[in-house]
């Protein structure tokens, strides 16, 4: 049962530098999010993908890109990564961002980014 | 902003029951309650949810008051491993794409 899987677990980057975290989902979720967790906080929405070719932003979307590149797949991509940035990511899905079951969202474990 | 006030922490005894206490006094007549919990930074996890009907699964009991303005989780035999932050979290159903929106929600630390 893979659920939801995040690449990679840790990283480590420098200021400027560009990566892309990676995410895929195999429960055939039409909806799928990223968020980041700072230390002693809760949980902040970055972007969301309410299904296949739409994206929109969340609560902290400077300084981050995002794709739907198909059903399965989100991924997140920072363009130039800031100390600001260093933080965890989780990836998330679920069957519909609203639907007659509701938000039951299923959570990656989580992406350790650390920028020096 | 989250819509739910909790408790920053709280301590239960291993085996007694713990009830987690969340105020959503603004929240609408088409949203739900969810909790979620997150263990040691690992990513969050389903627990429960409702409407207005108190709802009970395996893990835990939801109760929600009559007036919806304020609800609580119920972990009937706390263990040791029920050691987790725990969010409450208001979120509608209907028009519009409203993604969950988390808190900093309660630490709950069960001792043994």
């Amino acid at each position: 049962n893979a659920g939801v899987t995040q690449t990679p677990k840790f990283q480590v980057l420098k200021t400027g530098q560009s990566m892309t975290l990676q995410c895929a989902q195999d429960m055939n979720h039409n909806s799928m999010y990223w968020y980041r967790q700072d230390p002693g906080m809760g949980l902040r929405l970055i972007y969301y993908s309410a299904s296949e070719g739409t994206t929109d932003k969340g609560e902290v979307p400077n300084g981050y890109n995002v794709s739907r590149l198909n059903k399965r797949e989100f991924s997140l991509r920072l363009e130039s990564a800031a100390p600001s940035q260093t933080s965890v990511y989780f990836c998330a899905s679920s069957e519909e961002v609203l639907g007659i079951f509701g938000n039951t969202i299923y959570f990656g474990e989580g992406s350790w980014l650390t920028v020096v | 902003d989250a819509k739910t006030t909790q408790p920053p922490s709280m301590d239960c005894a291993e085996g007694r029951a713990a009830n987690l206490p969340c105020n959503h006094s603004t929240i609408s007549g088409n949203e739900y309650v969810y909790w979620y919990r997150q263990i040691h930074s690992q990513g969050p996890q389903y627990i429960i949810h409702g409407l207005k009907n108190n709802e009970t699964n395996e893990m835990a009991s939801l109760i929600i008051t009559e007036d919806r303005k304020s609800s609580t989780l119920i972990l009937p035999h706390a263990t040791l491993r029920d050691t987790a932050v725990y969010y409450c979290i208001v979120s509608p159903r209907g028009a519009g794409n409203t993604p969950l929106v988390f808190g900093k929600g309660t630490r709950l630390s069960v001792i043994a």
